[in-house]
């Protein structure tokens, strides 16, 4: 079956400008992840949905940082006023339920540049 | 908060040899679980092994196995008959288990690891 997609899989903007991020979880799949991967590191949490909501949006660096999952599939990271420091690659995944047990199957990501 | 550290940024290895990872963690909790996924160039990470803490047997999934020393918080991961297309990023991760309903990963820094013919 059709694994994690994630559109666009380039995004270049300029500093200030918003961008949405697309997330397209595994079918049937409740649970699902955001992550953050600068250069030369390890992918950071960023938000986990169960469903609908979120259920834990710890990881959000600030308040231009924002996802929706309004419908339990499909997820939007939506970035206001971008700045430098927001270019990385954005990770999703998705998993079957949020239990520590579920393997978590990540999309190729999307790389942000901001300019 | 937990931590993952990985000491090797890169490591090399000659086809159809072995090499070891490095992987060492922090944690308060006793049950957690703990992951080593490779990402090649395309960027989509790929689960490896996988170890549950209670269990004191070390994970293996054909050629990849690993040492894990829960008093000691390492989990390093051992990849047998090197093939080429083992090149990629490796990392180490941990998953806590608070009661089970969250479960986000978290990562080390990675170790490169390049296969040469």
């Amino acid at each position: 079956g059709a694994g994690v997609s994630q559109t666009p899989s380039n995004k270049v903007t300029e500093k200030g400008k918003y961008v949405e991020l697309r997330c397209d979880p595994i079918s049937g799949h409740t649970a699902l992840y955001w992550y953050r991967q600068s250069l030369g590191q390890g992918p950071e949490f960023l938000i986990y949905f169960q469903g609908t909501g979120a259920a834990d949006d710890s990881g959000l660096p600030n308040d231009r940082f924002f996802a929706v999952r309004p419908e339990g599939s499909v997820s939007t990271l939506k970035i206001q006023r971008t700045e430098r420091g927001d270019s990385a690659v954005y990770l999703c995944a998705s998993s079957l339920a949020a239990g520590r047990s579920y393997e978590q199957y990540f999309g190729p990501g999307t790389r942000l540049t901001v300019t | 908060a937990q931590t993952v550290t990985q000491s090797q940024p890169e490591m090399s290895v000659q086809e159809a040899e072995t090499v070891t990872l490095s992987c060492t963690y922090d944690t308060s909790e006793s049950d957690y679980y703990l992951f080593w996924y490779k990402q090649p160039p395309s960027r989509q990470m790929i689960l490896v092994i996988r170890q549950e803490a209670y269990k004191q047997q070390n994970a293996t999934e054909n050629r990849f196995s690993v040492n894990f020393q829960k008093a000691a918080k390492s989990f390093s991961l051992k990849i047998s008959d090197s093939q080429l297309g083992d090149a990629a990023m490796y990392f180490c991760a941990y998953r806590s288990s608070p009661g089970g309903s969250q479960g986000n990963l978290i990562f080390g820094k990675g170790t490169k690891l390049s296969v040469k013919p």
